[in-house]
């Protein structure tokens, strides 16, 4: 069964440096999404990606994030200059069309020291 | 905005008995609410999805109604095992502009007691 996946499973930072998150959704499915649950929180949006274009974003997805679809099947997510705050596992997920289920990766935890 | 609320922070049932998970929403009703299944340090797994028309939903032992009146969602895992011990997460899409956004609760951390 097709599954989203991303790279890596963990990634530790230091403060201010770049990090680059990457994802490879389904192969049908044209919408695509980064979410983020900081430990013991809920599940949330950050943005989500449909037609080669920033569809919405939440007011976390600030300056320092950016998403790309450099080649047609990996999504990735750039974080410019990490902070403390960004610690959290990253979740990348897809779905095919309207009111379709998203799909999830197993998660990018990320630790940034 | 649209909040999300899951009955219980944790929940533990008796091996073979039915669990039931509680979802209410508040504000505008969604067109459809889906349920998740998470493990810890893992990435939400896809259950079920019911629809703003549909009034209940079975897949194998897992039963989900939608009751846009009450504005909730019930979640049953009927003859429970060990292996159902998760957390249990709702999302409600969220339209906006043509675009769709899962709204995710706290979840309930379900433990099935052998």
């Amino acid at each position: 069964e097709p599954e989203v996946t991303q790279t890596p499973s963990h990634q530790v930072t230091q403060m201010g440096q770049e990090v680059i998150l990457r994802c490879v959704p389904i192969s049908n499915h044209l919408y695509f999404y980064w979410y983020r649950q900081i430990l013991g929180q809920k599940v949330e949006f950050l943005v989500s990606f449909y037609n080669n274009e920033i569809s919405e974003k939440s007011e976390i997805f600030d300056d320092q994030f950016s998403v790309e679809r450099p080649d047609g099947s990996n999504f990735t997510l750039k974080i410019r200059s990490t902070k403390l705050e960004d610690s959290a596992m990253y979740f990348c997920a897809s779905r095919t069309g309207f009111q379709e289920t998203q799909y999830f990766g197993p998660g990018t935890r990320l630790l940034v020291l | 905005s649209q909040k999300i609320e899951q009955n219980s922070e944790a929940l533990n049932i008796q091996e073979g008995k039915t669990a039931t998970l509680t979802c209410n929403y508040t504000n505008y009703s969604p067109a459809y609410l889906q349920w998740y299944r998470q493990d810890p340090g893992r990435g939400p797994v896809f259950l079920l999805l019911i629809r703003e028309n549909e009034k209940e939903k079975r897949k194998e032992r897992l039963k989900v109604t939608f009751d846009t009146t009450l504005k909730q969602s019930l979640f049953h895992i009927t003859a429970s095992q060990p292996a159902d011990s998760a957390t249990y997460l709702c999302a409600l899409d969220i339209h906006s502009f043509g675009n769709e956004k899962l709204t995710f609760g706290t979840g309930t951390r379900l433990t099935i007691i052998p």
